[in-house]
């Protein structure tokens, strides 16, 4: 079974733009959720999805958005990026979202903002 | 404010020696905890858990210990192998909670041949 995949694995940025992340789950995954880590910070929940649905939300600005399509396959949108955005954002499926469900964590996306 | 923290962030031991790797939460909602590892490059990677319903939990090498009472948690790894170096997270959730799953910044392990 395939694991989580997220692309792209690098990406540079300029302060301002805009972008979005992709994250597919394992088959079979209905929920999919999003971390941010810093080194300051270490992983923090952006927010989750369960059948097209946000479900959950962490401390984040409004400028960190998300969906999940139909397939549970899932974006996350960051706009007018600022310096302190550059982390490591990581994508975690699970069945069903439940707090004891193990969620499985994709190898993440770099994300460098300049 | 930190509800899951790692006070430790390095811990280097010797290969067949035992490693202990700590974490304490304030949360006292938090009633499922997990422990992932991480080597770089990759995604945190689950290894073990243990329900507040329990005290104990043990997979092969690896065995948690939770002490509610003190919000403590701990991982043990015996013996230890250099394969095992890694940064370890401490992680909790609460049934129903909003935030999902909350980790502590991690302690870096160095397992030495």
């Amino acid at each position: 079974k395939a694991g989580v995949t997220q692309t792209p694995r690098y990406l540079i940025k300029t302060r301002g733009q805009q972008v979005t992340l992709s994250c597919s789950p394992i088959s079979g995954h209905r929920s999919v959720s999003w971390y941010q880590q810093t080194p300051g910070q270490g992983l923090q929940f952006l927010f989750e999805y369960f059948s097209e649905t946000q479900r959950n939300k962490g401390n984040f600005p409004g400028r960190f958005s998300g969906r999940q399509f139909s397939n549970s396959r899932s974006e996350m949108n960051v706009s007018t990026l600022e310096l302190g955005d550059s982390a490591l954002y990581l994508c975690a499926s699970s069945l069903d979202g439940r707090s004891t469900d193990t969620q499985y964590f994709g190898p993440g996306t770099r994300l460098t903002v300049l | 404010d930190q509800q899951v923290k790692q006070n430790s962030p390095s811990l280097s031991v010797q290969e067949g020696r035992i490693s202990i790797l700590n974490c304490d939460y304030t949360n006292s909602m938090f009633d499922y905890f997990l422990w992932y590892k991480k080597y770089p490059a990759e995604g945190p990677t689950f290894l073990i858990s243990i329900s507040s319903i329990k005290d104990k939990n043990e997979d092969g090498r690896f065995t948690v210990f939770l002490n509610k009472s003190a919000k403590h948690l701990s991982l043990h790894i015996v013996p230890s192998q250099p394969g095992d170096s890694a940064v370890y997270f401490c992680a909790a959730s609460a049934w129903g909670g909003s935030e999902k799953l909350v980790f502590g910044k991690g302690t870096k392990l160095t397992v030495n041949p």
